[in-house]
């Protein structure tokens, strides 16, 4: 069975600086990895996915992320963060079963931007 | 385009009751998940459906249970409500075997008290 590992519950930095969040992920064969924010009270948008091909992958609102297999991780990085960015951030695998896909989320990442 | 629907938006129940929470997917979409999102963690999958079956489920008992119309719409229903179900549950969906697999838009959420 697929999982997720977000090492880091809580995450503060100053606007303009840059911002890592971590991911680890297990799964046997080729992930399907996903980044997701989720800002208080809404449901989750999808900010980047990963298939196959390249390993750097950009997304929506000056996001990205980096496959490395070597590493079972699919961390998400922007170069310089904005207030608005302050959000809970949910890193997700799919996997395939009998046909079907299933996603499973991390325990999510909260980022707090201070001025 | 509509997105992912879901009502209602909030209730609260007792102990002991029954509660059924509503979605509507994207238009478009065929396939329908449910996840439970208790405050402070990542959602977790409950079932989901396709062609009016459930085709997976995730480690939740039998008091969860749910539906899928021929129009693609989808009920939750919890029975016997405990004080632990109180959580943002979310429906998720997307088009079976579309590309990208996997990648699923999400409704707002129903938060449920119980009390």
């Amino acid at each position: 069975a697929q999982s997720v590992t977000q090492p880091d519950i809580h995450i503060t930095v100053s606007e303009g600086a840059s911002l890592e969040l971590r991911c680890n992920y297990s799964y046997g064969a080729t992930p399907y990895l996903f980044w997701y924010v989720q800002s208080p009270g809404q449901g989750l948008q999808l900010l980047l996915k990963y298939f196959s091909g390249d390993t750097l992958v950009q997304g929506i609102k000056g996001f990205e992320a980096e496959f490395k297999r070597s590493q079972s991780s699919f961390n998400l990085r922007k170069p310089s963060v904005h207030w608005s960015d302050a959000a809970e951030y949910f890193c997700a695998v799919g996997a395939s079963s009998g046909g079907y896909q299933k996603v499973t989320f991390g325990t999510g990442t909260k980022l707090q931007v201070i001025p | 385009d509509a997105g992912v629907t879901q009502s209602p938006t909030h209730l609260i129940k007792t102990r002991g009751q029954q509660v059924t929470l509503r979605c509507s997917p994207k238009s478009g979409h065929d396939t329908v998940s449910w996840y439970q999102q208790a405050l402070g963690q990542g959602p977790q999958f409950i079932f989901q459906y396709y062609e009016e079956e459930e085709r997976q489920r995730g480690n939740f008992p039998d008091r969860f249970s749910g539906h899928q119309f021929p129009n693609y719409s989808s009920e939750l229903n919890v029975n016997a409500l405990l004080l632990g179900d109180s959580a943002l549950y979310l429906c998720a969906s997307n088009l079976a075997g579309g590309p990208p697999p996997g990648e699923l838009f999400f409704g707002e959420g129903s938060r449920l008290t119980v009390l």
